[in-house]
């Protein structure tokens, strides 16, 4: 089964700020990984899919890259509404599996 | 516009069988084009796939809970239905059901389930 590693745990930022979390998979996943944002009480939300495209209404400062076992999520200018813990999921095979996910928090 | 819905007990026994429903509107869970599924998450953790299935009848489990978990349908009424057999507290968490291609694109809203005597 495939293993998801997000880094880092959690994340302090200031509004502005360019963020990077890293998801890592344990074995090669092509280009079959999300990127999900959750706000405390509600169900996530879907921002990336297949590594680098951008969910329909997800603003542009949200973008992905990567391919095989190496991922990032990268916030060009982290605002207010962005503080959030974000996960990852592969999708190449069954069982699917999420990243442990990563809290960004304010600095 | 799609909207799924989770309904059922928000309180189970130990050993007792955990059973929630997902309604679907909006689309149908006969869609060739997505797969539907459930998720849970333990009150302060993170997300735990637990099955998805295919309206053609594949089904696939979490192999940590295969052996405890049942994922039906009901295509007459557009739901779908999660059993968890003998629970503890340790299945104790936030259940979402949600539809799956590119991810799930697609969550309800969560239904709170806690495991107590």
């Amino acid at each position: 089964d495939i293993q998801m590693t997000q880094s880092p745990s959690t994340l302090s930022a200031s509004v502005g700020d360019r963020v990077t979390i890293t998801c890592r998979a344990s074995e090669r996943i092509s280009s079959w990984l999300a990127w999900y944002q959750q706000k405390p009480g509600k169900a996530p939300k879907l921002l990336i899919f297949k590594a680098s495209n951008l969910e329909a209404g997800v603003p542009s400062r949200f973008s992905g890259s990567g391919s095989g076992t190496e991922f990032t999520l990268t916030i060009s200018s982290l605002q207010p509404d962005d503080f959030a813990t974000y996960y990852c999921q592969q999708y190449n095979s069954y069982p699917l599996a999420f990243g442990g996910g990563t809290k960004v928090e304010i600095q | 516009q799609l909207q799924l819905q989770e309904s059922g007990p928000g309180l189970v026994k130990p050993s007792e069988t955990l059973s929630l429903t997902c309604t679907v509107s909006g689309d149908s869970i006969s869609s060739s084009s997505y797969y539907w599924g459930w998720i849970r998450q333990p009150p302060g953790k993170g997300l735990e796939w637990i099955g998805n299935f295919y309206y053609r009848g594949s089904t696939y489990y979490n192999p940590s809970l295969k052996s405890r978990v049942t994922i039906s349908v009901d295509t007459s009424n557009n739901q779908f239905s999660l059993k968890v057999r003998s629970v503890t507290a340790a299945d104790t968490a936030v259940y979402y059901c949600g539809r799956h291609s590119k991810g799930f694109d697609s969550w309800g809203q969560g239904t709170l389930v806690t495991v107590s005597s």
